[in-house]
């Protein structure tokens, strides 16, 4: 199957700073990618979705000053957490779809101290 | 809200034992899926079923879709402890998912 990657695996930052996180599709091209948000014992939360080329489309209840989604090439889209908190401490998941099947990333454990 | 409600939430059990969980919404659709997740690691995709009725095996797993498509259970065979993990159905709507809250199975060698 597709492979999607992540980086980093995890991040442990300070109360008000900035983290970038980047997906990755390493094998295929993909126009459009997702980002979903996972709290300890929780399911997946679709965040948005990230258009090449275009901005992403934010599911209600999510701040897109505070999340925001850059999708610049077709392999590529990031998301960066602006001012974190420790509210938004989570595991942070995106997918791409290729062949009609959505591939999931590894994953972002982010920490905010 | 097309909600998916999962059951039971949490399921612990014995190398060899077989268990069934369950995937029920109040709305028809269109298809589901099951993902399999494991701790510190991104859902990977198990199965879609589409028709109502539906039944689709993948070595010791079975999988069935309601004949109303409003429901889907996943069965396992003689669970293995490689079986632990997060189980999660999900509907897709133009490849955005919603997912059920998941059922956490742990099997104990």
């Amino acid at each position: 199957g597709a492979v999607v990657s992540q980086h980093p695996s995890w991040v442990i930052c300070k109360s008000g700073t900035s983290v970038k996180i980047e997906c990755r599709s390493l094998d295929f091209q993909a126009t459009t990618m997702f980002w979903y948000r996972q709290f300890p014992k929780q399911s997946l939360m679709l965040m948005a979705t990230s258009n090449e080329g275009s901005k992403a489309t934010y599911e209600q209840g999510v701040e897109k000053d505070k999340f925001l989604i850059n999708h610049a090439s077709l392999t590529l889209s990031t998301l960066t957490v602006t001012s974190a908190h420790p509210e938004d401490s989570s595991f942070y998941i995106c997918s791409a779809v290729q062949g009609g099947e959505q591939f999931f990333g590894p994953g972002t454990r982010l920490t905010v101290l | 809200t097309q909600l998916l409600e999962q059951s039971p939430q949490f399921l612990s059990i014995q190398e060899g034992e077989n268990l069934t969980v369950y995937c029920n919404s109040s709305s028809v659709f269109s298809s589901l899926q099951w993902y399999r997740q494991e701790p510190g690691e991104g859902p990977v995709l198990l199965v879609t079923v589409v028709t109502g009725g539906e039944v689709k095996k993948l070595k010791r797993l079975t999988f069935q879709f309601g004949d109303a498509r409003k429901d889907s259970s996943l069965h396992i065979t003689a669970a293995q402890p490689g079986d632990t993990g997060l189980y999660l159905c999900a509907r897709s709507s133009n490849y955005k998912l919603t997912f059920g809250k998941g059922t956490l199975l742990t099997v104990n060698p």
